[in-house]
């Protein structure tokens, strides 16, 4: 069965504080990885689809990559305004076309 | 590119009536449409998929007669919440992708939050 464990659950980082956000997951055969920021009470905003091993992605501040078995999104210095849950989720081939398998997400909190 | 819209954004009805939701897919032609729930502080829980055309594929669980889908166009599909309860309240959310292929983009509409009284 697909599965998406993202970590940590919760992230506080003082503005410019760099760090990272982890997506582990188990796919019978990767269709693509995908990330997402949700503010709240809106629908999730595509980020980054990464799909093979070794692929990287940056947009701003953020820069996605991927592995066999994990994804990374790095922040660089954040700005308040990066405050969001970060949500993973992955497509495999295993199931059907185009579901999406999602994690619980990342709650992250830049402070000022 | 790549716009979803949904209306309404927010709907307080009486238990018992029905809701209909649209979703809209703006500045690109929609093969598939699927429709999400959210559970505050959760993540979002697959309803069902819809290609253009043809019958929804619902997930485990889900009642297809009590969550009517139809995907009339390639740019809208609409969630009807058939005798709403309490329970059924919650924030909906539709994604849209542009092909069929496996590896497509959703992108993701604004949300619609219902509150069944």
């Amino acid at each position: 069965e697909d599965q998406v464990t993202q970590s940590p659950e919760a992230l506080r980082l003082q503005e410019g504080e760099s760090s990272s956000l982890n997506c582990s997951y188990t796919v019978s055969g990767l269709r693509g990885l995908f990330w997402y920021r949700q503010d709240p009470g809106k629908g999730p905003e595509f980020l980054f689809t990464l799909y093979s091993a070794g692929e990287e992605k940056e947009k701003e501040r953020l820069k996605a990559t991927l592995t066999k078995k994990e994804s990374f999104l790095h922040i660089t210095a954040p700005k308040p305004e990066d405050s969001a849950t970060y949500l993973c989720a992955v497509q495999g081939y295993g199931g059907a076309t185009n579901k999406l398998i999602f994690g619980t997400g990342t709650l992250l909190a830049v402070q000022p | 590119g790549a716009v979803v819209s949904q209306h309404p954004s927010w709907v307080i009805c009486k238990s018992g009536t029905s809701v209909k939701i649209e979703c809209r897919s703006l500045d690109f032609q929609a093969t598939t449409m699927f429709w999400y729930r959210q559970f505050p502080k959760q993540s979002l829980m697959l309803m069902a998929t819809s290609n253009e055309g043809s019958k929804a594929t619902y997930e485990q669980g889900v009642e297809k007669d009590k969550f009517l889908i139809n995907h009339a166009s390639l740019t809208l599909s609409t969630l009807t919440v058939t005798s709403a309860h309490p329970e059924d309240s919650s924030f909906y959310i539709c994604s849209a992708s542009k092909g069929l292929a496996g590896g497509e983009t959703q992108y993701f509409g604004p949300g619609t939050r219902l509150l069944v009284l």
